[in-house]
């Protein structure tokens, strides 16, 4: 079985700097893990995925994430944010079949 | 690639009513999924196909819902009779592997 956790229901940061939108897994086995992001009245874009190899992965719009066992963790991060960040970004389980939403972090970058 | 069509984007109908929504997915993947999104419940998964054959179809809420895939290029939600409590915005999505690609949503409202 696979789970996440996003401890964080929203984030707020100031334009231009970096960003973070936090992720905990709890897997048996190998995770499959994405992150999503919801842009106001639109439907959900991949933006990257951890499947094997690399623990850093790179995906759209400049966003990475870091996959650390140790720490169970999949954290989503940019380096400088943009007001257009602004959206609700989803950490996901899943596999090729399904994948399984939370109700996700609510990300608001201030200019 | 034009994405993943859905249709209508907005349907308002009255309790009671038969309504259809109706999705193409990209070509070339050979799954299709359908979710609803609520502010109450967040996102849901009603169904998926693969290789146009409904494998998991646990989500769907009850006997009033019911999908298909008669080809691979076309799928229809359709909810008869039509209540209140299903008023939500309907996502189509397709994929091929790991990763989904979302339609832009068909927003429904029974009054």
């Amino acid at each position: 079985a696979q789970s996440v956790a996003q401890p964080e229901d929203q984030v707020n940061v100031a334009e231009g700097n970096p960003l973070t939108v936090k992720c905990t897994y709890s897997v048996s086995g190998n995770p499959y893990l994405f992150w999503y992001v919801q842009y106001p009245n639109r439907g959900l874009q991949f933006l990257l995925k951890y499947i094997t190899g690399d623990n850093l992965v790179k995906g759209s719009y400049g966003f990475e994430a870091e996959f650390n066992k140790s720490q169970t963790s999949f954290h989503l991060k940019k380096p400088s944010a943009l007001v257009s960040d602004s959206a609700l970004y989803f950490c996901v389980p899943g596999s090729a079949r399904q994948l399984t939403f939370g109700s996700g972090t609510q990300l608001t970058v201030l200019p | 690639d034009a994405g993943v069509i859905q249709s209508p984007r907005h349907e308002v109908t009255e309790m009671g009513q038969e309504v259809t929504l109706r999705c193409k997915p990209i070509s070339g993947h050979n799954s299709l999924f359908w979710y609803r999104q609520t502010m109450m419940r967040g996102l849901e998964l009603l169904i998926y196909f693969n290789n146009n054959v409904p494998i998991d179809d646990s989500g769907m809420p009850e006997d009033r819902f019911s999908a298909k895939m008669p080809n691979a290029s076309f799928s229809t939600l359709k909810i008869q009779p039509s209540e209140p409590r299903d008023s939500a915005v309907y996502f189509c999505a397709s994929g091929r592997g790991y990763e989904q690609y979302f339609g832009p949503g068909t927003r429904l409202t029974v009054t």
